[in-house]
């Protein structure tokens, strides 16, 4: 099956630090979404991009919908220890069926130095 | 709100058990769907129901099965459990059309021993 390609696959930073990273694929999507995931719990919505080339902010991470359809950013500003977790990009795809397939990266892990 | 319930939370199963992993939502979504997640990994696609009575594979179907009796509840049944099962399941639901989106439930840790 089709996963993302997500870089970096773990990041170490200090708080205050910005961070980036990005989900690339071979295929196009309609879509692409930004979770996060704690520790024990499910994945939580972040960010969701519908139309290639759109910014989207959601307080301090900004996400962008790559022109090319094929890929995906997500920042992180002036990073606080809440932000600690695992995040993944996903990429929706609807054929004009309205069969619905969403491919998950493998996940970024954030991890923020004292 | 409840939102998404996946019980049990953990559960230890012995090889060729069988068990079934509850996933309820009191949202309305009327899609709703299975993954699991192997370690380093990102979530795979099991099973999905697009509306009650109606189910299609995944990406990783086999060796589970599901049913759709109700919007509500989309329980995932495991027969013959086997190692290559252990992973965290997610059950996850959403709303049909173009901008819907998947909210997740809390996960069902399972280990095969």
């Amino acid at each position: 099956g089709q996963q993302l390609n997500q870089s970096p696959q773990s990041m170490f930073i200090q708080e205050g630090e910005d961070v980036s990273m990005n989900c690339t694929s071979s295929s196009i999507f309609n879509t692409w979404l930004w979770y996060k995931q704690d520790p024990g719990e499910g994945p939580v919505l972040l960010i969701a991009l519908y139309k290639a080339g759109e910014l989207t902010s959601n307080g301090r991470l900004t996400a962008q919908f790559g022109i090319t359809r094929k890929d995906s950013f997500l920042n992180i500003s002036a990073s606080i220890p809440s932000d600690v977790g695992i995040y993944f990009c996903a990429g929706r795809y609807i054929s004009n069926f309205g069969n619905e397939k969403l491919t998950f990266g493998t996940g970024t892990r954030l991890t923020i130095i004292p | 709100n409840a939102g998404v319930t996946q019980t049990p939370k953990f559960r230890i199963l012995k090889i060729g058990q069988s068990m079934t992993l509850q996933c309820t939502q009191d949202m309305n979504h009327n899609y709703m769907y299975w993954y699991r997640q192997d370690p380093g990994m990102g979530l795979k696609l099991i099973y999905y129901s697009v509306g009650a009575g109606i189910t299609d594979k995944g990406e990783v179907p086999n060796g589970y099965n599901v049913s759709r009796s109700t919007t509500e509840d989309f329980p995932l049944r495991l027969e013959l459990a086997a190692p290559s099962q252990t992973s965290v399941y997610f059950c996850a639901s959403s709303y049909a059309g173009s901008k819907n989106i998947q909210y997740f439930g809390a996960g069902t840790r399972l280990s095969v021993l």
